[in-house]
């Protein structure tokens, strides 16, 4: 069964635009993170985040994590049309890995 | 940074044929590998943790005589899928890590199976 349930399902925004996905999960985790993937490629790693973390940022990307509510966000600033993709959630509970559903992300010029 | 690799990375074959897929940790040694399948456009979903010299666990639902991993060394992991069938036709990813379960995983460019 998946942890993370993420939403939207999908989200299509101009550029310049902030782009904003959620992602919930239900047990305990040691860290959270976030992976985008274009269609029919492999996964790129963009941001772990670990329990004991709130916030981390990076480029233009910028993740929360609130773990009494077992739930994370990713913001992307400022989107580009190469920012196209599937975004995906992963919970690493104690070497279990988890991905959640993905929401794809359509940025248009 | 750490690299994985995989071979093939795209593979066709025809219905009851078996093929092999390899995952490589370039740069470190794996002490566990992950293997994972996706289907278009749904998210991906763990297979099975192979550690080095040992059997592999596989997740509830996963045919482990479909799917049989090997993992011989501590930079090579092997998926093969037997007796491929066209419902067989997916996605595979596989991750590798190296040491205790907080560290973090790596994932290999995907290979994509189709069978005919």
């Amino acid at each position: 069964s998946q942890q993370g349930e993420e939403d939207p399902q999908a989200l299509s925004i101009q550029e310049g635009e902030n782009a904003t996905m959620n992602c919930s999960y239900k047990t305990s985790i040691n860290n959270l993170q976030w992976y985008r993937q274009n269609s029919g490629r492999g996964l790129v790693h963009l941001i772990l985040i670990r329990s004991n973390e709130r916030e981390k940022h990076s480029g233009r990307l910028r993740v929360t994590l609130d773990t009494s509510k077992k739930s994370s966000s990713l913001l992307i600033t400022a989107s580009r049309a190469a920012d196209t993709a599937s975004y995906f959630c992963a919970t690493d509970s104690w070497g279990k890995f988890q991905f959640g559903a993905g929401t794809q992300v359509v940025v248009t010029p | 940074g750490a690299v994985v690799s995989q071979h093939p990375s795209w593979v066709i074959c025809k219905s009851g044929t078996s093929v092999k897929i390899e995952c490589r940790s370039l740069d470190f040694q794996a002490t566990t590998m992950f293997w994972y399948r996706q289907f278009p456009k749904q998210s991906l979903m763990l297979m099975a943790t192979s550690n080095e010299g040992s059997k592999a666990t596989y997740e509830q639902g996963v045919e482990k005589d479909k799917f049989l991993i090997n993992h011989a060394s501590l930079t090579l992991s092997t998926l093969t899928v037997t007796s491929a069938h066209p419902e067989d036709s997916s996605f595979y990813i596989c991750s590798a890590r190296q040491g205790g379960s907080y560290n973090e995983q790596f994932f290999g460019p995907g290979t994509r199976l189709t069978v005919l």
